[in-house]
């Protein structure tokens, strides 16, 4: 079965400043999808960010990018001139592509707060 | 679109009680998964439908627990009798099939407190 692994509870960052979310999954699949969720205190789950495992290039969303080593099972979250806004828990997920659209299997989260 | 609904938003009842969360997925998605969040195991999948068929109900903690999907535009997920420890957040997401992406919508949520 596979795993996602947060490895960070809580990170801090000042506003205007760059901060790096962890996570790490393990499969022995070769293709697969990886999110990075948003759940801001409203409880909403808000996609922020995908990857396709086949893809080299890293993906990016306006202030938001990925790190993502395959060989190392790692993908990491880059938030720039991070805002108040971004204040809010993190869930890493994976996503088996082998056989069709398969459930979502989510890390524990990293809880971010940013400092004015 | 509206996105994914769910009602209610909150739900607060007596341990015994019968409790029905409600479900609406985008228009044309061909996936339902209905997930739970609790402090202790995080997020995790309750079942999920592929047009309508449970395909996998693995995560469904007991008996207590059952869920239908009874068209493309409804499903509910029905705990009975209800425990204190079902205590938690309800999700519910969709997604189209995976060639046009397969990234899931999430719903609002279903706070659920049982007393």
């Amino acid at each position: 079965a596979q795993t996602v692994t947060q490895s960070q509870p809580e990170m801090s960052v000042q506003e205007a400043e760059t901060v790096t979310l962890s996570c790490t999954y393990d499969t022995s699949e070769s293709d697969y999808y990886l999110f990075w969720y948003k759940q801001p205190p409203s409880r909403q789950m808000i996609l922020v960010i995908r990857q396709e495992a086949y893809k080299q290039q890293n993906a990016t969303e306006n202030r938001f990018s990925v790190n993502f080593q395959k060989a190392a099972k790692s993908f990491s979250l880059k938030i720039s001139d991070s805002q108040l806004g971004d204040a809010a828990m993190y869930f890493c997920a994976y996503r088996s592509a082998s056989s069709g659209n398969t459930p979502l299997v989510f890390g524990k989260g990293t809880r971010l707060s940013v400092i004015a | 679109d509206a996105g994914v609904i769910q009602s209610p938003r909150h739900e607060v009842t007596e341990m015994g009680q019968e409790v029905t969360l409600r479900c609406k997925p985008i228009s044309g998605h061909d996936y339902l998964f209905w997930y739970r969040q609790t402090m202790m195991r995080g997020l995790e999948l309750l079942i999920y439908f592929n047009n309508n068929v449970p395909i996998d109900d693995s995560g469904m903690p007991e008996d207590r627990f059952s869920a239908k999907m009874p068209n493309a535009s409804f499903s509910t997920l029905k705990i009975q009798p209800s425990e204190p420890r079902d205590s938690a957040v309800y999700f519910c997401a969709s997604s189209p099939r995976l060639v046009a992406g397969g990234t899931q919508y999430f719903g609002p949520g279903t706070r659920l407190l049982v007393l």
